[in-house]
C-alpha cells in the first residue's frame, strides 16, 4: 500500500521553540519524499525534498528508511512558520508521476 | 515568476449539472495534474496528463470526469453530472520534465460547491 501518515493535525509551539512535524510512509518501491507548505491564502508550494538534502527557511528533513519516516524539523520556530505542512511522496523512478499526500499538519507558532 | 492559474476561484453548482474547471499551466511545462481536497481530508490525486493523453488516473477519476487540453495553454477538468460529494477544492499542477527536479507547481485552487 502507498500511504503517507502525518499523525498530528495541529501542532502549537511558542516562538523560539524547536519544531518537529512527523511523517511516516509506506511505499513498495523506492520513494522520493517531499514537504509542501501552504501559508494562509496562498498556494501549495514545495518546501524541500529529501534528495536535495537542503535546509530551507531553517527547516531540514532526513529520510530514515529503517523507520520509514521523513520528519520535518526546525530548531527555533518563527511566527512566520505558521502554515499547513504536507508530507508527500512519489516513486523515485516515476518523476512525472502522482504525488501521494499526508493529511497535513497545521503548525501554529505563538508569540 | 510564472505561476499556474485557475478559474474560477469559486464555483457553485446544482447536483446533476456539468462543470468545467479551468487551469493555465506554466508555459513550456509538459506534465499536467488535477488533485482535489475535500474539506478536512487529504489532497488526493485525480489524473495526470502528458503528451496529449492521460498518463495515470485514480479510482476517483471515473466516467463522470474528463480532462482536455483544448489549445496550447488551457487544461480543463470536466465533471459531467456533479454529485454532492464532488464538493471540494480542486488543484491543478504542472511540471517540466526538462527540470531535473520535476517539481510540481500548484495553482491556487477552485472551490467547487455542489448544492
Amino acid at each position: 500500500a502507498q500511504r503517507v501518515t502525518q499523525p498530528e493535525k495541529l501542532l502549537s509551539v511558542f516562538k523560539g521553540a524547536p519544531v518537529e512535524l512527523k511523517c511516516n510512509y509506506s511505499y513498495s518501491g523506492s520513494p522520493e519524499l517531499f514537504w509542501y507548505v501552504q501559508y494562509s491564502r496562498q498556494r501549495l508550494q514545495l518546501l524541500l525534498r529529501h534528495i536535495s538534502r537542503e535546509s530551507i527557511k531553517g527547516f531540514t528533513a532526513d529520510l530514515n528508511k529503517g523507520e520509514t519516516s521523513f520528519h520535518l524539523k526546525k530548531p527555533f520556530a518563527q511566527e512566520e512558520d505558521s502554515a499547513m505542512y504536507y508530507c508527500a511522496l512519489r516513486g523515485i523512478y516515476n518523476q512525472g508521476g502522482k504525488l501521494i499526500f499526508g493529511q497535513g499538519t497545521e503548525l501554529s507558532v505563538k508569540p | 515568476e510564472p505561476e499556474v492559474t485557475q478559474t474560477p476561484s469559486h464555483q457553485v453548482t446544482q447536483m446533476g449539472q456539468e462543470v468545467i474547471l479551468r487551469c493555465v499551466p506554466i508555459s513550456n511545462h509538459l506534465y499536467f495534474y488535477w488533485y482535489r481536497q475535500i474539506l478536512g481530508q487529504k489532497v488526493e490525486f485525480l489524473v495526470s496528463f502528458y503528451n496529449n493523453e492521460i498518463s495515470e488516473k485514480s479510482e476517483i477519476f471515473d466516467d463522470q470526469f474528463s480532462v482536455e487540453r483544448p489549445d496550447g495553454s488551457n487544461f480543463t477538468l470536466k465533471i459531467r453530472s456533479t454529485k454532492l460529494e464532488d464538493s471540494a477544492m480542486y488543484f491543478c499542477a504542472s511540471s517540466d520534465p526538462r527540470q531535473r527536479t520535476y517539481e510540481q507547481y500548484f495553482g491556487p485552487g477552485t472551490r467547487l460547491t455542489v448544492t
